[in-house]
């Protein structure tokens, strides 16, 4: 349907509080996801990214976690500090697709002292 | 430590002006992206470059947008004439695809541009 604007999904913890974002995606095919920081004014930044033959990816203080069986995907953030405080965005990618990603809408992480 | 640059970061202009948006990709990438985010849409896929060659603009308006790589070093993004719905943030992104396998996208700080 049409967009009126987006509202973008908030979440708002403390600091050294875990952080769990989640998205959804909608195309079956897709075999490759990412995960990008956006702080404001900045450019968005890769974090992690995970592909469709795994189910779960460790980073530095970042888990990614997949389920295909319901489209799902999560970002975990360990121990969250206020410089985690931005913009998260999930992306995907189709076996068809070419290089072509998809972008969810976002969810607000803030992080209170 | 490599990155994308943009220029200009910030562009006021007037309906009716042309718009040049330039882009340096990460040195040795093959992939250049050109996005546009809004409040509205958020980030949205305007056109990419593999090796210089465009494979996919299907997201460009195509009456008055343009997309070039006049070399490995540059991307352009032109909108002529610029119109008040382009007000926007243009971001542009590298990567380097192996055969065979996706690239991971590096972003550029933007261009954020409003059109009076």
């Amino acid at each position: 349907g049409e967009s009126v604007g987006l509202h973008l999904p908030t979440l708002s913890v403390q600091e050294g509080d875990n952080s769990i974002i989640n998205c959804a995606y909608s195309n079956s095919a897709s075999d490759y996801f990412i995960w990008y920081k956006q702080e404001s004014g900045k450019g968005p930044q890769f974090i992690i990214d995970i592909r469709s033959n795994m189910d779960k990816r460790q980073g530095q203080r970042v888990t990614v976690l997949l389920n295909k069986t319901v489209k799902h995907l999560s970002l975990q953030i360990a121990a969250t500090q206020p410089g985690d405080s931005a913009v998260y965005f999930c992306a995907e990618r189709g076996e068809t697709s070419g290089s072509r990603l998809t972008f969810g809408e976002g969810t607000q992480l803030t992080v209170n002292p | 430590d490599a990155r994308v640059t943009q220029t200009p970061r910030h562009k006021v202009t007037e309906m009716g002006q042309e718009v040049t948006m330039r882009c340096q990709p990460i040195l040795g990438h093959n992939t250049v992206f050109w996005y546009r985010q809004t409040m509205m849409q958020g980030l949205e896929l305007l056109a990419y470059f593999r090796n210089r060659a465009p494979l996919d603009d299907s997201g460009m308006p195509k009456d008055r947008f343009s997309a070039e790589m006049p070399d490995a070093t540059l991307a352009t993004l032109k909108i002529q004439p610029s119109e008040p719905r382009d007000s926007a943030v243009y971001f542009c992104a590298s990567g380097l695809r192996p055969s065979g396998r996706g690239e991971t996208q590096y972003f550029g700080p933007g261009t954020r541009l409003l059109v009076l």
